[in-house]
């Protein structure tokens, strides 16, 4: 069964300070991967995309990484803002067919 | 200004009626989407559409209808078929139905039946 898990389920960071979301994935076939920001009351936007071959890639201050051997990856924030507030949602692509949407870790950053 | 616009963007209904949820995009994409997004669950897909006068069903049809009558627009019904109506709906597009493109999301519409 294809499934993706995040994990926290939540999250409550002071500003400044790094945090790291997880996402872990069983697909098959694996297409790609991407990271979503979704603020409250608003549509998703995606952050970063990760396909099988890479391992890291950055936006600003997201930076993704991907490891296809235990097929996990994780979204780390450097810096939080109170902007970043927000839930990630971790999508999985299988193929050409379907996505595979985490529940999402709900982020709130504290002044 | 190229994007997807929802409306509106909060709804209420009394059971027993249908409603019509609305979504338009101006990036000329062939396919769009629905989902309905509830707490604690990922995006579910409702209906999408790769083509004009096409759709298909998602995972979770029953008690939506759709139509696609122009490319840049495609508006979701939500019947009094529907059990659980009150939800987030969320539409999105992309270049095509490939799992892989890229989907942009409209901004959403909360519906809630009273």
């Amino acid at each position: 069964k294809n499934q993706v898990e995040q994990s926290p389920q939540s999250l409550i960071i002071l500003e400044g300070k790094n945090c790291t979301l997880q996402c872990n994935y069983t697909v098959s076939p694996f297409s790609n991967l991407r990271w979503y920001k979704q603020d409250t009351g608003r549509g998703p936007v995606s952050l970063t995309i990760m396909t099988f071959s890479e391992n890291t890639k950055s936006n600003g201050r997201y930076t993704a990484t991907l490891d296809a051997d235990t097929k996990q990856s994780s979204l780390h924030i450097t810096a939080s803002q109170l902007s970043d507030s927000a839930s990630y949602i971790c999508v999985v692509s299988v193929g050409a067919q379907k996505l595979v949407f985490g529940t999402g870790t709900r982020l709130l950053v504290s002044p | 200004d190229g994007g997807i616009t929802q409306s509106p963007k909060y709804l209420f209904r009394k059971e027993g009626q249908n409603v019509t949820l609305s979504c338009e995009q101006n990036l000329n994409h062939d396919a769009m989407y629905w989902y309905r997004q509830d707490p604690g669950q990922g995006l579910r897909l409702i209906y999408y559409s790769q083509i004009v006068n096409d759709f298909q069903k998602g995972d979770i049809a029953e008690g939506y209808s759709v139509s696609r009558e122009k490319k840049e627009s495609f508006p979701l019904t939500v019947t009094s078929a529907q059990k659980n109506p009150t939800a987030f709906y969320l539409c999105a597009s992309s270049i095509d139905t490939r799992a892989y493109n890229e989907q942009f999301f409209g901004p959403g519409t909360r519906l809630t039946v009273l």
